[in-house]
């Protein structure tokens, strides 16, 4: 099944303790991308990626890191989450950068950080 | 700047009743535009996209919606919705050669009995 996976799916940390979130994607998709979403703000991108080993600031990177090693995985990386970090968190992925591609996304990750 | 706003954060319609979503946009050239659907605990689906040609658009679950360039509107239409309907609901407009969608706030659609 063609699908976007995210682990973990809920995770309650701490200020300042680095915490990675995983994305896997099995449709060999090229264009890879992350977004939040804040009650009110809709979803805004942190960070995409158009290829292996190239990858681009969003809208809100402010905080976070991510790599691009290989072409189904686009981890994102949180080295010091703080509070305003509480968010949900979705990973999509895109055959390309047609803008009437579709872009699939995964089923999000819930992080509270206390 | 390009911009959706979706002016209503939250609908309540009864079950069988018709739906409207409304979804206005901001945009330099004509659109692309997605409505996708996210239904409580679940990932973003996509319901239906406009890129060119029939300003209707058909989609899944029983959804359409009309671009209309004059009033720089993607509405979602539904002429009877079901208690499975219940979910959020964001438009969304991808720019910077879809680099990125840029999305609306969102509209929460509460279905009654």
């Amino acid at each position: 099944e063609a699908q976007v996976t995210q682990n973990p799916r809920y995770l309650i940390t701490v200020t300042g303790k680095k915490l990675t979130v995983t994305c896997s994607q099995n449709m060999n998709h090229e264009y890879m991308s992350w977004y939040r979403q804040d009650p009110g703000l809709g979803l805004r991108q942190i960070y995409y990626s158009m290829n292996v080993e190239v990858t681009d600031k969003g809208d809100v990177p402010e905080g976070y890191k991510v790599s691009r090693k290989e072409k189904r995985n686009f981890p994102l990386i949180l080295e010091s989450p703080s509070p305003n970090q509480t968010s949900l968190y979705f990973c999509a992925s895109s055959s390309g950068l047609a803008n009437y591609n579709e872009q699939f996304f995964g089923p999000g990750t819930r992080l509270t950080v206390l | 700047a390009q911009s959706v706003t979706q002016p209503d954060i939250h609908i309540t319609v009864s079950e069988g009743a018709s739906l409207e979503l409304r979804c206005n946009y901001s945009y330099g050239a004509t659109p692309y535009l997605f409505w996708y659907v996210q239904s409580p605990g679940q990932g973003l689906q996509l319901l239906l996209k406009y890129f060119s040609g029939d300003t209707l658009v058909q989609g899944i679950k029983g959804f359409e919606a009309e671009f209309k360039r004059s009033q720089s509107s993607f509405n979602l239409r539904k002429p009877s919705v079901h208690w499975s309907d219940a979910a959020e609901y964001f438009c969304a407009l991808p720019v910077q050669g879809a680099q990125k969608l840029v999305f609306g706030q969102g509209t929460r659609l509460t279905i009654n009995p």
